[in-house]
């Protein structure tokens, strides 16, 4: 398995400001993710993260809003752009191991 | 699109009951995962089923995948106070992979 980082771990952040969160892994992996997981709910798949290329969002996340870099095998950013307090969640880069997930430790993001 | 859904949405157990969460997909799966997620933290996956029926065992966790692989459920018995969190199952069609709607579980001492 991976070893996953995630920074910051935590932010309170203001109306209308953007905050990137970084994510590095120990070892080179294909596939990376970044999910949205909502207080008390699900974890929600925001985007794939390819390396060299566009992320690939799903549906109801647009790039404007949450613009994705992985500009190597061990390391991808999520931007959180333009918040509102509807944005106040945990932020989890997750990284594929065969079929398996791999979750890092998480962002709490909360907008005031 | 594909749903997951998990009942229940909740569970309070004394500790050394059994407990159950049942995960049903809308679609057929090619596999089907078990992640735990203790309070505060991040989901850590625990076991993978892939064959129709199957069924594994981990310690006190019961694992078993339906016969049509649109459903699964976890049994744990005689609960522990470490046996607290949510548990989420996973469907995997194609390349996705979709969450389960979780099922937190409460032990009390």
């Amino acid at each position: 398995s991976a070893v996953i980082s995630q920074k910051p771990s935590r932010d309170i952040c203001q109306r209308g400001t953007s905050l990137t969160i970084q994510c590095q892994v120990d070892s080179q992996v294909t596939m990376m993710f970044w999910y949205r997981q909502q207080p008390g709910q699900s974890l929600t798949l925001i985007a794939t993260a390819n390396q060299g290329s566009e992320a690939t969002y799903e549906s109801g996340f647009v790039i404007d809003k949450f613009p994705i870099s992985r500009p190597n095998l061990t390391f991808s950013t999520l931007t959180v752009s333009n918040m509102s307090p509807e944005d106040s969640s945990i932020y989890l880069c997750s990284v594929a191991w065969g079929s398996l997930r791999f979750f890092g430790p998480g962002t709490r993001l909360t907008v005031l | 699109g594909q749903q997951v859904m998990q009942i229940p949405q909740y569970q309070h157990v004394q500790e050394g009951e059994d407990f159950t969460t049942y995960c049903n997909s809308s679609t057929t799966l090619s596999n089907i995962q078990w992640y735990k997620q203790r309070p505060g933290g991040h989901p850590v996956f625990l076991i993978q089923l892939v064959k129709s029926g199957e069924v594994k065992k981990q310690k006190r966790l019961t694992f078993q995948f339906g016969e049509a692989k649109k459903n699964s459920s976890l049994h744990i018995t005689a609960t522990q106070t470490t046996d607290v969190g949510t548990y989420f199952c996973a469907g995997q069609n194609t390349d996705k992979l979709i969450f389960g709607t979780g099922t937190r579980l409460q032990v009390f001492p």
